[in-house]
């Protein structure tokens, strides 16, 4: 992959345990973001970050938390995990907010996380 | 509200046949629109795009078309092969940073 490193690979939860999906990039990007794919959803965004001390939610960010203390990492928080958040998460990064074949933006292999 | 559509959730084609993947959208700020490709258990991967500006894009055996008129994005594979077969995200961003993607198609190449 591209540098987008994402841990742990695999998590099962109780629901209401929370955790801390860790996400870190070595290409110096501004730019990441944490997306969880479900079947027939597609790739939806849950948050998303510009640069160090900068986040905004995406489309689906209620029960998620995110920082942004560095540039290289962006960890996804879980406050009380319900069973409606069993998914695969990603991260991604890019080094422009601005999309095209100049900025592309790397994805993580992905974290895979149920809960009971 | 739904900003991108992908109609289609799946496509099986054959081997050397083209395979065309479609998105629509509503929102007509999109400045640049992507198309990403992902197999089982590994991420999504970046393929090819297109800024507002073109019409066309292409790249070996990728075409990009956008009809902006008809808020229209399509993905032209010729002559497909079976390593293409994965799932395909449109991808679309523009005014604000956000990256929006379809809910993905399933093509699948027979040999």
């Amino acid at each position: 992959n591209a540098g987008v490193t994402q841990t742990p690979k695999f998590q099962v939860l109780k629901t209401g345990q929370s955790m801390t999906l860790q996400c870190a990039q070595d290409m110096n990007h501004e730019y990441m973001s944490w997306y969880r794919q479900d079947p027939g959803m597609g790739l939806r965004l849950i948050h998303y970050s510009v640069g160090a001390g900068i986040t905004d939610q995406g489309e689906v960010p209620n029960g998620y938390n995110v920082s942004r203390s560095t540039t290289e990492d962006f960890p996804l928080r879980l406050l009380s995990a319900a069973p409606s958040q069993t998914s695969v998460y990603f991260c991604a990064s890019s080094s422009s907010v601005v999309g095209g074949s100049g900025n592309t933006i790397y994805f993580g292999e992905g974290s895979w996380l149920t809960v009971v | 509200d739904q900003q991108v559509k992908q109609n289609s959730p799946s496509l099986s084609v054959q081997e050397g046949r083209i395979s065309i993947l479609n998105c629509d959208y509503t929102n007509s700020m999109f400045d640049y629109f992507l198309w990403y490709k992902k197999y089982p258990a590994e991420g999504p991967t970046f393929l090819i795009s297109i800024s507002s500006i073109k019409d066309k894009n292409e790249d070996g055996r990728f075409t990009v078309f956008l009809n902006k008129s008809a808020k229209h994005l399509s993905l032209h594979i010729v002559p497909s092969q079976p390593g293409d077969s994965a799932v395909y995200f449109c991808g679309f961003q523009g005014g604000s940073e956000k990256l929006v993607f379809g809910k993905g198609t399933k093509l699948t190449v027979n040999p």
